[in-house]
């Protein structure tokens, strides 16, 4: 069983604030983690892949890091607006049965107070 | 212009019915997935079909089959239907089943047995 853990689960923050939460994942085996966002009555949307170790990447306000040795990744939100309310998932991407499958942590639920 | 969509978004029935959900993708991809947002909230690999090869998720029960009428399609199918089953079902595509390959999602389809 692979398991995916998000923290924290839920996260309120004011308008203009700074905030990260944390990805934890298997550290062998690794091939791929994917970070989507999903808004409320939305579909969840891509936001990065990341593949290498140390590797850092940037959307606007929003970026991530990966470090695949320990087996974890951040993502941070730079001065969080209401828009950025939404459940922020991670996926670690694993082999098995002959193909690549996506296993998702249960996401951390970030609602920004204006 | 709605990439996947899945139809019905809604879907109350009865134990022991017969249901499908239909999946449609626009983006030309080859690969697609269904997956089940279980009562923890965590999104759940039932399937994914790539070029008529089929990956099933070994926890899925038989009763759930999924039916490929062609690459932009793909049908779930679900046979005497149980309480269990009640939950929301994501539909998804991506350009091939790759490490780094963005999974594009549905809208869901909310299943309430009764």
């Amino acid at each position: 069983i692979l398991n995916v853990e998000q923290s924290p689960q839920s996260l309120h923050v004011q308008e203009g604030d700074s905030t990260n939460f944390t990805c934890s994942f298997p550290s062998s085996n690794f091939y791929a983690l994917h970070w989507y966002r999903w808004e409320t009555a939305k579909s969840p949307e891509a936001l990065f892949v990341m593949t290498l170790n140390g590797d850092e990447k940037k959307k606007g306000r929003i970026s991530a890091t990966l470090n695949t040795k320990e087996g974890y990744s951040y993502l941070y939100i730079k001065g969080s607006q209401p828009e950025d309310s939404a459940t922020y998932l991670c996926a670690f991407k694993y082999s098995g049965a002959g193909s690549y499958q996506l296993t998702f942590g249960k996401g951390t639920k970030l609602s920004v107070i204006p | 212009d709605t990439a996947v969509s899945q139809t019905p978004k809604y879907l109350v029935t009865q134990m022991g019915n017969d249901k499908s959900i239909k999946c449609e993708q626009n983006l030309g991809h080859d690969t697609m997935y269904w997956y089940k947002q279980d009562s923890k909230k965590f999104l759940k690999i039932m399937f994914s079909y790539n070029n008529k090869e089929l990956i099933i998720n070994e926890t899925v029960p038989n009763r759930f089959s999924p039916k490929s009428p062609d690459k932009a399609h793909l049908n779930l199918h679900i046979n005497s239907l149980e309480l269990g089953d009640s939950a929301v079902y994501f539909c998804a595509s991506s350009f091939t089943s790759g490490i780094t390959d963005t999974q594009y999602f549905g809208p869901g389809t909310r299943l309430t047995v009764l």
